[in-house]
């Protein structure tokens, strides 16, 4: 049983470009977390996506979007590249319904994210 | 969203008892106690998680006081393979913010030989 799997591993970017990261959550799971982080720092929210709408946002600008598939994969885009947006992308599944709460208090599981790196 | 402090880095002896704790005292009813960690160049795998009773699974025990403003994570017996950053994080269990897992910087925990 796979589990969450995201593409690229690494990415190298310069200043203003516009990048679309990957993600394929664990099976049976249907709802999609991506979080930001940097070195030396915990993971900060960014946004959960459920039913292809974003359900929750943490405190990121607008340059950060996203998408969520039939099949529950998921795309995040960041337009407008800043230094500061290099990071540690990391994905998170789970199954959580339109309850917005995971069934049976189950864990979000993650990927191992993609290393974004802005010149 | 309850935020928690722990230890930034931790030191344990191979074969020994790490216990790591973590303070959430601004935590509320509906709100689960979660452990990750996050060995380095990986993302964050799962541990355990509990509500106000003792839990324990094959990787470690969860304990959590009667107050629940903090709890212990426990792994009974330290390898080299544990040394990684720990997390310990609050979830909200009802309306839309569940998915908003709030992660300090986590603890260091560092095993030697």
């Amino acid at each position: 049983d796979a589990g969450v799997t995201q593409s690229p591993t690494h990415l190298i970017k310069t200043r203003g470009q516009q990048v679309t990261l990957r993600c394929s959550p664990k099976s049976g799971h249907d709802t999609v977390s991506w979080y930001q982080q940097a070195l030396g720092q915990g993971p900060q929210f960014i946004f959960q996506y459920y039913e292809e709408e974003e359900r929750q946002r943490g405190n990121f600008p607008d340059r950060f979007s996203g998408h969520q598939f039939p099949n529950y994969s998921s795309e995040l885009n960041v337009n407008a590249l800043l230094l500061g947006d290099s990071a540690l992308y990391l994905c998170a599944s789970s199954l959580e319904g339109d309850r917005g709460f995971p069934y049976s208090n189950q864990p979000q599981h993650f990927g191992d994210g993609t290393r974004l790196s802005i010149l | 969203d309850a935020k928690t402090t722990q230890p930034t880095s931790m030191d344990c002896a191979e074969g020994r008892a790490a216990n790591l704790p973590c303070n959430h005292s601004t935590i509320s009813g509906n709100e689960y106690v979660y452990w990750y960690r996050q060995i380095h160049s990986q993302g964050p795998q799962y541990i355990i998680h509990g509500l106000k009773n003792n839990e324990t699974n094959e990787m470690a025990s969860l304990i959590i006081t009667e107050d629940r403003k903090s709890s212990t994570l426990i792994l009974p017996h330290a390898t080299l393979r544990d040394t990684a950053v720990y997390y310990c994080i609050v979830r909200p269990l009802i309306n839309t913010n569940a998915g908003k897992s709030t992660f300090g910087d986590g603890t260091t925990l560092t095993v030697k030989p």
